[in-house]
């Protein structure tokens, strides 16, 4: 079955730290660029990061960069953001995702709830 | 930095009926990285189109997508009930962004 699970979130207090988890299924997970995407609650999406295939190049959004990376484990079919230095801000759904640059995020997992409150 | 707008914030359908979302980009973008994704209550986005008018597997024909430039649309030939969802276009490639969304729901 073709699908992603994240795993990881919860509550952490400003400053925190926290690690989220992506276990892919079903297709060729190092041959994919994979990306993080949040959801702060009742907003929209907001990209957080991308990592190519064999990890040659990541990329984040400006509100992340310096905070958070992303990085993949090929062998364990895994992707992961460690996240630092945690706002209230940071708060929401993060969605790991497939992408491809033919079309786009194609695969998308079903969320994980990271709240960051003291 | 491009922005994403897209309008209306929210569309309201009657059952059968058909509705087009827009999305403008504040600058030219390549139709080639423009995607849009559905997002039912309580669910994760969904691709439906991507390549500006490409639909993705398993999407239905009554969802199309058009446009180039700055000016980009979804279309909705036929509203059905499971239907009702935030739409988002998105810009990937090198640059990344999402609207802002627009909500569908039944009249």
């Amino acid at each position: 079955q073709v699908q992603l699970v994240e795993s990881g979130g919860g509550l952490v207090k400003p400053g925190g730290s926290l690690r989220l988890s992506c276990a892919a299924s079903g297709f060729s997970f190092r041959d994919f660029y994979m990306s993080w995407i949040r959801q702060a609650p009742g907003k929209g999406l907001e990209w957080v990061s991308l990592i190519t295939s064999s990890t040659s190049y990541r990329d984040y959004a400006d509100s992340v960069k310096g905070r958070f990376t992303i990085s993949r484990d090929d062998a364990n079919k895994s992707l992961y953001l460690q996240m630092n230095s945690l706002r209230v801000e940071d708060s929401g759904i993060y969605y790991c995702a497939r992408y491809s640059s033919s079309s786009g995020l194609n695969l998308w997992g079903h969320g994980t709830l990271v709240s960051v409150s003291s | 930095e491009i922005v994403l707008t897209q309008f209306p914030g929210t569309l309201s359908l009657s059952p059968g009926e058909g509705g087009t979302l827009s999305c403008r980009a504040s600058q030219s973008v390549s139709s080639r990285f423009l995607a849009w994704y559905q997002q039912k209550p309580g669910q994760a986005p969904r691709l439906l189109i991507y390549g500006a008018s490409s639909r993705a597997s398993g999407i239905p024909d009554r969802f199309s997508g058009s446009g180039s430039g700055t000016d980009f649309s979804l279309t909705v030939s036929r509203l059905e009930p499971e239907d009702v969802a935030v739409y988002y276009c998105h810009l990937y490639g090198s640059r990344w962004t999402f609207g802002q969304g627009t909500k569908v729901e039944i009249k």
